[in-house]
């Protein structure tokens, strides 16, 4: 089981280049997520999917644009890179069926670490 | 609005010693609380939840925790330390089915001594 997978792992940008974050699940679970972790903030919310075809803002949009391409794939873009964008960026999925034992549980992938000069 | 409050950045404890990290939640529906483990260079994996069962929660790895609403609580415990418990540990809140997000705390790093 592949699970969450992320891609790249690693990327240095220049300030104002863009980039898109790769996000894919192999678990058929209906909710996604990116979240950024910096140090002494723990893991805060950027966007989220709940179900195919619906995007919210969650707690650190700005900056940040997301698609979710099909039930599978989850994608954060980049349009103007900023400094204030150097981070690790987690992609996880949820299964949300009520009754389900993994509900409500996230699974994370590796991470992405990203680097703004 | 949901949120958590983790207390101590910062936690050392010797091998074999109690392990004790403390998280505080707010919530305005009876919440779903979670402890998740971060190991260097991985991304967090479940611990244990809580789901308005039973309020002592097992876990992995011999970790429990007990959810106690008078104290709005949620503390995570382990009676013996090991070696390999050295990480990240993050207590997180959402408030219930149907809510999708789960709000995170800041995280406690822990430390063993040997």
């Amino acid at each position: 089981n592949a699970g969450v997978t992320q891609t790249p792992k690693f990327q240095v940008l220049k300030t104002g280049q863009s980039m898109t974050l790769q996000c894919a699940q192999d678990m058929n679970h209906n909710s996604m997520y990116w979240y950024r972790q910096d140090p002494g903030m723990g893991l805060r919310l950027i966007y989220y999917s709940a179900s195919e075809g619906t995007t919210d803002k969650g707690e650190v949009p700005n900056g940040y644009n997301v698609s979710r391409l099909n039930k599978r794939e989850f994608s954060l873009r980049l349009e103007s890179a900023a400094p204030s964008q150097t981070s690790v960026y987690f992609c996880a999925s949820m299964k949300s069926d009520r009754g389900s034992s993994g509900a409500n549980v996230l699974t994370f992938g590796a991470g992405s670490r990203l680097t703004v000069l | 609005a949901q949120s958590v409050t983790q207390l101590g950045s910062h936690v050392s404890v010797s091998e074999g010693a109690l392990v004790l990290l403390r998280c505080n939640y707010s919530s305005s529906v009876p919440p779903y609380l979670f402890w998740y483990v971060q190991y260097p260079n991985q991304g967090l994996q479940l611990l244990l939840k809580y789901t308005s069962a039973a309020t002592l929660v097992k876990g992995i790895n011999g970790f429990e925790a007990e959810f106690k609403k008078s104290e709005t609580s949620f503390h995570l415990t382990k009676p013996s330390a090991h070696m390999s418990d050295a990480a990240e540990y993050f207590c997180a809140v959402s408030e219930g089915f149907g809510n999708e997000k789960l709000t995170f705390g800041t995280g406690t790093r822990l430390t063993i001594i040997p």
